[in-house]
């Protein structure tokens, strides 16, 4: 069981929007900036929005984030059939002092 | 350029040892604390170990705490996940990862990763 819960999979059309949750508690997200990544099999996991809303350089604006109290969500906008991937959102639990996933969205593009 | 290059990954009978190294470039290596991420086959990513810039305050995840141990060597740029007493449930695939601070962060930067295999 994750510390972080997130829905099993996601689906929608090419061009569509979709939302990824992720629920945590106080002593993670509720204090703790939450990051997510992208992880294609094989390869290494990409870092896709930290500190809750912000984009690394290169990552396209059709990604976003938002957090709010414990939960976080990942936004993607004009689905591309290369979003199909697994998502995953991360952050530090303070109780625990280690850090916490997600057990991982995913995202099919129909 | 960031690289994060894994070594020592490979099959290993349960109780065994092994030692995972990463090797670091393209960044002030004392700058920042790394961190090991594995998945399992059929899992998710599980976030195993870390430690801080200085090799002080290393963290561990409750499945690994007492049996894996997380050193970085600063004068070789190099990360290490000592791992002992190993379960079949240790089986994965294990990533080094850059933190984007000291001590913490979010992981800017992944290795490809290395397989473990823990089987008779």
């Amino acid at each position: 069981q994750s510390v972080l819960t997130q829905p099993p999979s996601v689906s929608a059309a090419p061009g569509q929007n979709v939302t990824i949750s992720c629920s945590g508690s106080s002593s993670n997200i509720g204090i703790n900036y939450v990051s997510w990544y992208l992880h294609l099999p094989g390869t290494a996991p990409k870092l896709l929005i930290y500190d809750n809303n912000k984009r690394p350089s290169g990552i396209p604006d059709r990604f976003s984030g938002s957090q709010s109290g414990t939960s976080a969500t990942l936004g993607i906008t004009g689905l591309q059939t290369g979003d199909e991937a697994d998502y995953y959102c991360g952050t530090w639990d303070s109780s625990l002092s280690a850090g916490v996933f997600g057990g991982g969205t995913k995202l099919t593009v129909l | 350029e960031v690289q994060l290059l894994e070594s020592g990954g490979g099959l290993v009978q349960p109780g065994g040892s092994l030692r995972l190294s990463c090797a670091a470039s393209g960044f002030t290596f004392g700058s920042y604390a790394l961190t090991w991420v594995r998945q399992a086959p059929g899992k998710g990513l599980e976030w195993v170990s870390g430690i801080s810039g200085s090799g002080g305050s290393p963290y561990y995840a409750d499945s690994v705490k007492g049996r894996f141990t997380i050193s970085r060597d600063k004068p070789k740029n190099m990360v290490y996940l000592q791992m002992n007493g190993l379960r079949a449930e240790d089986s994965a695939v294990y990533y080094c990862a850059k933190a984007s601070g000291y001590s913490y962060g979010f992981f800017d930067y992944w290795g490809q990763g290395i397989l473990v295999t823990v089987s008779s």
